[in-house]
């Protein structure tokens, strides 16, 4: 069975500086997809960051940054230059790819972020 | 704004009712994905719809069901509510092939 863990309940950073959150997956699967989700306490669920397995140059988009090592089933997200609005609670994510259909997503239990001005 | 709508925002029943949860996604949305979000955790996948047809289900009991309609709205009915139901509801809906946006949610809360 996929399984999501991200280990760091909550996490602290003070504003402009960096911050990495944690995360890492267990499949049998090669082709799959894993995330970053952002939920504020509006608690609509917004794309961070997405990830293709079979890529090997780790994405990035903007301030945001992941370590993606395959072999370790290790997916981390990077937070550079932090800012008040980045305040949230953060879940890593897995899909596998079935090509044209959607399948699910499987959650981590997330990680509350704080961001001191 | 991902365009995905859900209503209502907040609901509160009573433990053995019924409850009809509603989504609207953009056009050309086909494939639409409800979870489960109990209080402090991750979203549990319930059920996914593509061109209104299941399309895969979580580990969630029958009296859970969904419907998808042509004009890309959709719906979550709970049968015989239980105080463990007490979750926001997050619908998500996609193209096909492409990744999903969520919905705002609806909070269910089961006395």
């Amino acid at each position: 069975a996929q399984t999501v863990t991200q280990s760091q309940p909550e996490m602290s950073v003070q504003e402009a500086e960096t911050v990495t959150l944690s995360c890492t997956y267990d499949t049998s699967e090669s082709d799959y997809y894993l995330f970053w989700y952002k939920q504020p306490p509006s608690r609509q669920m917004i794309l961070v960051i997405r990830q293709e397995a079979y890529k090997q140059q780790n994405a990035t988009e903007n301030r945001f940054s992941v370590n993606f090592q395959k072999a370790a089933k290790s997916f981390s997200l990077k937070i550079s230059d932090s800012q008040l609005g980045d305040a949230a609670m953060y879940f890593c994510a897995y899909r596998i790819n079935y090509g044209g259909s959607q399948g699910n997503l499987i959650f981590g239990k997330g990680t509350k972020l704080s961001v001191k001005p | 704004e991902t365009g995905v709508t859900q209503s209502p925002t907040h609901l509160i029943k009573t433990r053995g009712q019924q409850v009809t949860l509603r989504c609207s996604s953009q056009s050309g949305h086909n494939t639409v994905s409800w979870y489960q979000q109990a209080l402090g955790q991750g979203p549990q996948f319930i059920f996914q719809y593509y061109r209104e047809e299941e399309n895969g289900r979580g580990n969630f009991p029958p009296r859970f069901s969904g419907l998808q309609f042509p004009n890309y709205s959709s719906e979550l009915n709970v049968n015989a509510l239980e105080l463990d139901d007490s979750a926001l509801y997050l619908c998500a809906s996609s193209p096909a092939g492409e990744e999903q946006y969520f919905g705002p949610g609806t909070r269910l809360t089961v006395t």
